[in-house]
């Protein structure tokens, strides 16, 4: 499978814990985005990446919230300190500059469950 | 600030029907708007986009129609299947699609056989 993958799929944590996720974009794509969906609502757009710059920061991702993409390709994402209101589905999307319309294909997402 | 609003929030079609969801947006700058298909426990998978330059766009049994002056843009479903019951999502952007997408709230769709 070539798609976007997004590691771990499931997460419990408890309240004040830290939590990492990982995002492997499809192979040939520049550019990266994180989102964030709760339950019975559409994703919401936390930041975005092109190669290695990060480009565009939300104002849902508050300090405790950090993204990286090092060289361009995988991801991760960091939150810490969660909180109650942190539990939801984190999803990882791509796209190529390139392309017309610049389609963002997303992963199946980390869903994240603070106890 | 709803930026994209999304109506129905469910709705309920009989198989071989027309399934119509729309949505509205605010801001000008958004100048693409694609159409997303979610399952359960699944990620968004991309249906169908379009760009404000055509008012509609085909690809199989999926429609887009588009209003430039009205802010509005629907989602027509013809010969609706059981397998098409998912939540669908309307989004927009701005930079042809580069920025973040902006979401709209789902539409819950069930084909009844």
């Amino acid at each position: 499978d070539t798609g976007v993958s997004q590691d771990p799929r499931h997460k419990i944590t408890k309240r004040g814990q830290n939590v990492t996720f990982r995002c492997d974009p499809i192979s040939e794509h520049n550019r990266l985005y994180w989102y964030r969906q709760t339950l019975g609502q559409g994703p919401e757009f936390l930041t975005y990446f092109q190669n290695e710059a990060q480009l565009e920061k939300s104002r849902l991702l508050s300090d405790r919230f950090s993204a990286e993409r090092p060289k361009g390709s995988f991801s991760t994402l960091e939150i810490q300190r969660t909180e109650q209101g942190d539990s939801a589905m984190y999803l990882c999307a791509s796209s190529y500059e390139g392309w017309v319309g610049q389609p963002q294909h997303f992963g199946d997402g980390t869903r994240l469950s603070i106890l | 600030q709803q930026q994209v609003k999304q109506s129905p929030q469910s709705l309920i079609v009989q198989k071989g029907g027309i399934s119509i969801i729309n949505c509205a947006y605010e801001n000008t700058a958004f100048d693409y708007f694609p159409w997303y298909q979610q399952f359960p426990g699944k990620g968004p998978a991309l249906l169908i986009a379009i760009r404000p330059d055509v008012s509609e766009k085909k690809e199989g049994r999926f429609t887009i129609s588009f209003n430039k002056s009205a802010k509005q843009f629907s989602l027509h479903i013809m010969d609706s299947q059981p397998g098409d019951s998912a939540t669908y999502f309307c989004a927009a952007s701005r930079r042809g699609g580069a920025d973040g997408l902006t979401f709209g709230k789902g539409t819950h769709l069930i084909i009844q056989p």
